[in-house]
């Protein structure tokens, strides 16, 4: 049972660069996140997604965008990398918004130089 | 303020001790209290969660929740090399909060 999938799993880029970093969930879950989670900060929730076609900002929003067209799928894009965005990614999923328990996926290492 | 405040550690134990993580929040309207456990080069995963004061026992780890305090802890017993690992406290309220994280490695 693979649960939440996340590629790449290590990327470097330079700065101004763009990419797309990948998340598949096979728990039919309605909700998706995306957290970065840096050294003293925690996780912190960058976007999130209460459904289909729904996407909203969380903590700390810019410098990315997302969109979920699949249930399944959520994207996290990076239009131009900065290096304040090297960090680990994070992709999560739950059953229910505020409830007992979230998902993750085994993250993404994300280096700009 | 932040919502969640988790002591970073790191915390150093030789294997068998008994081990104290804890957390104190702000937000009396948080709902869920939950411990996640993450591997180094991994995702965090759920250990254990509660939703009342008291505590709650699964093995050798107890999850504590005093809510007039406003404090959570997890302990961990006969603590083995392979706890060793950051461990995240977890509240849900209007979503989910997460502390910094408390390195934890158990010395064999």
């Amino acid at each position: 049972n693979a649960g939440v999938t996340q590629t790449p799993k290590f990327r470097v880029l330079k700065t101004g660069q763009s990419m797309t970093l990948l998340c598949a969930q096979d728990m039919n879950h309605e909700y998706m996140y995306w957290y970065r989670q840096d050294p003293g900060m925690g996780l912190r929730l960058i976007h999130y997604s209460v459904g289909e076609g729904t996407t909203a900002k969380g903590e700390v929003p810019d410098g990315y965008n997302v969109s979920r067209l699949k249930k399944q799928n959520f994207l996290l894009g990076l239009e131009s990398a900065a290096p304040s965005q090297t960090s680990v990614y994070f992709c999560a999923s739950s059953p229910i918004f505020s409830g007992n328990t979230i998902y993750f996926g085994e993250g993404s290492w994300l280096t700009v130089v | 303020q932040k919502e969640v405040e988790q002591d970073p550690g790191p915390l150093s134990v030789p294997e068998g001790a008994i081990v104290s993580l804890n957390c104190t929040y702000s937000n009396s309207a948080f709902q869920y209290f939950m411990w996640y456990r993450q591997y180094s080069r991994k995702g965090p995963e759920l250990l254990m969660y509660t939703y009342s004061s008291g505590n709650k026992e699964d093995g050798r780890f107890t999850a504590q929740v005093d809510k007039s305090s406003k404090y959570i802890s997890l302990f961990i017993r006969d603590s083995q090399p392979s706890d060793s690992a950051t461990y995240l406290c977890s509240l849900t309220g209007n979503q989910f909060y997460f502390g910094t994280g408390t390195s934890l490695t158990v010395i064999p």
